[in-house]
């Protein structure tokens, strides 16, 4: 059964601390994994990464994807209070565009 | 463009009552999908489209069923609504080709079964 696992579920952190948010996958046809952002509405789009080794980044986030492993990370540094949310993780497989996602970060970011 | 809309925002239904939630896109995005969020759960996908005439079931079909009639249209329909299915939903959108996991979601709608 096609799963995606992110670590940790919660997290409480200061301004200004860096995070590292976790996502593991275990999918079949594996096409992309994506991040999104999601702040007591709809999920806004963060990255695609469908390359292993290559880092994608927008401003303090960034994400890297290492297809040997299944894992992604999401790091977002010199974080704000802006930046608490849930950080929800999924895996596009197949050519359908069928989306699996993981549990979800709720990162809160205290000043 | 309106992106990605739904009705209503928010739902109250009794237990055995049937309704439908809308999903509309002015994007012309071949996918659609409905996805229920669930505290600790992600979000899960109940039923998807990759396009007119064609649906499929997600992770979570029973007791919701979908049509696609139109490329802007996607509607959910729950048929005898149970409290199992209090939750969030959300409708997405996106294109073909390459850029088709980039999913646009809809505001949601709040559904409350008591």
């Amino acid at each position: 059964e096609d799963k995606v696992v992110q670590s940790p579920l919660s997290l409480v952190v200061h301004e200004g601390d860096t995070v590292t948010l976790n996502c593991s996958y275990e999918v079949t046809n594996f096409r992309s994994l994506l991040w999104y952002k999601q702040e007591k509405k709809a999920p806004t789009f963060l990255f695609m990464l469908t390359s292993s080794g290559i880092e994608k980044k927008s401003g303090r986030l960034s994400s890297i994807l290492d297809k040997k492993e299944l894992f992604s990370i999401l790091n977002i540094t010199a974080t704000q209070t802006g930046d608490s949310a849930i950080y929800l993780c999924a895996v596009g497989s197949s050519n359908t565009g069928k989306l699996i996602f993981g549990q979800g970060t709720t990162l809160q970011v205290k000043p | 463009n309106a992106g990605v809309t739904q009705t209503p925002k928010f739902q109250v239904l009794k237990t055995g009552q049937s309704m439908t939630l809308q999903c509309a896109q002015d994007m012309n995005h071949e996918y659609m999908s409905w996805y229920r969020q669930d505290p600790g759960m992600g979000l899960r996908l109940i039923h998807y489209s990759v396009g007119a005439g064609i649906t499929d079931q997600g992770e979570v079909p029973n007791g919701y069923n979908v049509s696609r009639s139109t490329t802007e249209d996607f509607p959910l329909r729950l048929l005898s609504a149970a409290p199992s299915q209090t939750s969030v939903y959300f409708c997405a959108s996106s294109a073909r080709q390459y850029s088709r996991y980039e999913q646009y979601f809809g505001p949601g709608t709040r559904l409350t079964v008591t």
